[in-house]
């Protein structure tokens, strides 16, 4: 059984272009939620999908924007890159559907830096 | 308002017990984590705590939790150079699908 699993594993990108992360979930699971992780840093909640729908956000700018689709996979894209969104950018998944039975699991992450 | 605190460094010798204290703010948190990450890895979930208890054993791992001063402490038993690692406390305010808001983290360094 798959664990939740993310590509690219690193990603170099410049100031002002543009990017896009992928998540699969775990295997059962439906809802998936990216947190950015910056150096030295704990986690940050950037925002979560369930249903193809944002249902939580978190401080982020819409330069932030996110997609899942009907398989419960989720891309993360992030517009007019800058120096500070260097960072590994984590996804954990979860199932709601499951009446709050299981708990969230990160995937390995994707580490972005911005030149 | 939302915020965890946590000490960032901790030494240890190998087989001695390591203690990683935290605090946390939202007395309505309902879900308490303590997560793991090795370097250049994700994160791996040690344990979690619900908020109506106040001791969780797993091996060589214990969580106590003091919900009256808002404390939560991770115990790890004879600890190993396996062990070292950046610990992360963590809470959810309502449902264990919620938001994740996570302290700084601890870096547990083991002393031979």
């Amino acid at each position: 059984d798959a664990g939740v699993t993310q590509s690219p594993t690193h990603l170099i990108k410049t100031r002002g272009q543009q990017v896009t992360l992928r998540c699969s979930p775990k295997s059962g699971h439906d809802t998936v939620s990216w947190y950015q992780q910056a150096l030295g840093q704990g986690p940050q909640f950037i925002f979560q999908y369930y249903e193809e729908e944002e249902r939580q956000r978190g401080n982020f700018p819409d330069r932030f924007s996110g997609h899942q689709f009907p398989n419960y996979s989720s891309e993360l894209n992030v517009n007019a890159l800058w120096l500070g969104d260097s960072a590994l950018y984590l996804c954990a998944s979860s199932s709601v559907t499951s009446g709050n039975t299981d708990t969230q699991y990160f995937g390995p992450g994707t580490r972005l830096t911005v030149l | 308002g939302e915020d965890v605190e946590q000490s960032l460094f901790l030494s240890v010798r190998e087989g001695d017990s390591s203690v990683i204290n935290c605090t946390y703010t939202d007395s309505s948190s309902t879900y308490l984590y303590w997560y793991k990450q090795e370097p250049g890895a994700g994160l791996q979930l040690l344990t979690y705590i619900f908020s109506n208890m106040d001791m969780k054993q797993d091996q060589r791992l214990t969580v106590l939790l003091n919900k009256k001063d808002k404390h939560l402490s991770l115990r790890i038993a004879d600890t190993q150079t396996g062990d070292s690692a950046i610990y992360f406390c963590a809470e959810t305010p309502m449902n264990r699908d919620d938001k994740i808001i996570f302290g700084k983290g601890t870096r547990l360094h083991i002393l031979p």
